[in-house]
């Protein structure tokens, strides 16, 4: 079983749509949580941190469930602009980063 | 100037060769980390330095060596270049907050083809 695990998509919405990712992690010493951008051949890059109480950003909410060691990502009113693929990101105290495979997001005019 | 820089962008090699990748960073992180990337899949750890004197082996370091000439600076040696090691690098820096958090900054990637 990998550590960090996410539903590869691929999604495929309207522009207007509400879009939700999930991702489970194995380890329950993981300290952090973070969703990163990938665009096509990219760097990721930093979309939001996920805090044990759950965080917004503009269209963007992040949750985290720390009892069933999964994080969220919903994305309201898709954009264009939001097709990425999107990394689930899970740090430990040993100081690692795990990725998960990601799940790519097309979304359509 | 991007704050990680990798060098070179793009490399198409043989088979046996010797090939080094370089990054360097300009955001005074102690932390340097090489990841690689293969189609569809995400980042996998192949090392990564908390510091100068400080080397740790990653989940795929087979077939890998790195140098951590100064703080700003971690390279990536594939000794004996074989076909399955064709992917995308990325080099990443971080600096770890009290919260516990680590946020990576990331390279703009070093594509290698080895044929």
């Amino acid at each position: 079983r990998k550590e960090v695990e996410q539903d590869p998509g691929p999604f495929n919405v309207p522009e207007g749509a509400t879009v939700a990712f999930n991702c489970t992690y194995s380890n329950s010493a993981s300290q952090s949580f973070f969703w990163y951008r990938q665009d096509c051949r990219k760097e990721p890059k930093l979309l939001m941190s996920v805090y044990s109480s759950g965080n917004e950003d503009g269209r963007f909410t992040a949750q985290l469930n720390r009892a069933s060691q999964y994080i969220s990502l919903l994305i309201r009113d898709s954009k264009l602009s939001d097709s990425a693929t999107y990394l689930c990101v899970v740090y430990t105290n040993a100081g690692k980063s795990t990725f998960g495979d990601g799940t790519t997001l097309t979304v359509k005019p | 100037d991007a704050d990680v820089t990798q060098t070179p962008r793009n490399r198409i090699t043989k088979t046996g060769k010797r090939i080094m990748l370089e990054c360097s960073q300009t955001k005074g992180h102690d932390r340097m980390y090489w990841y690689r990337q293969d189609p569809g899949l995400g980042l996998r750890l192949i090392y990564y330095s908390f510091d100068v004197k400080d080397i740790n082996k990653g989940e795929i370091s087979d077939g890998y060596s790195v140098s951590r000439q100064a703080q700003a600076k971690f390279s990536l040696s594939l000794e004996s270049a074989i076909p399955n090691q064709t992917a995308l690098y990325f080099c990443a820096t971080s600096h770890p907050t009290g919260g516990g958090a680590n946020v990576l900054t990331f390279g703009a990637g070093s594509r290698l083809t080895v044929l």
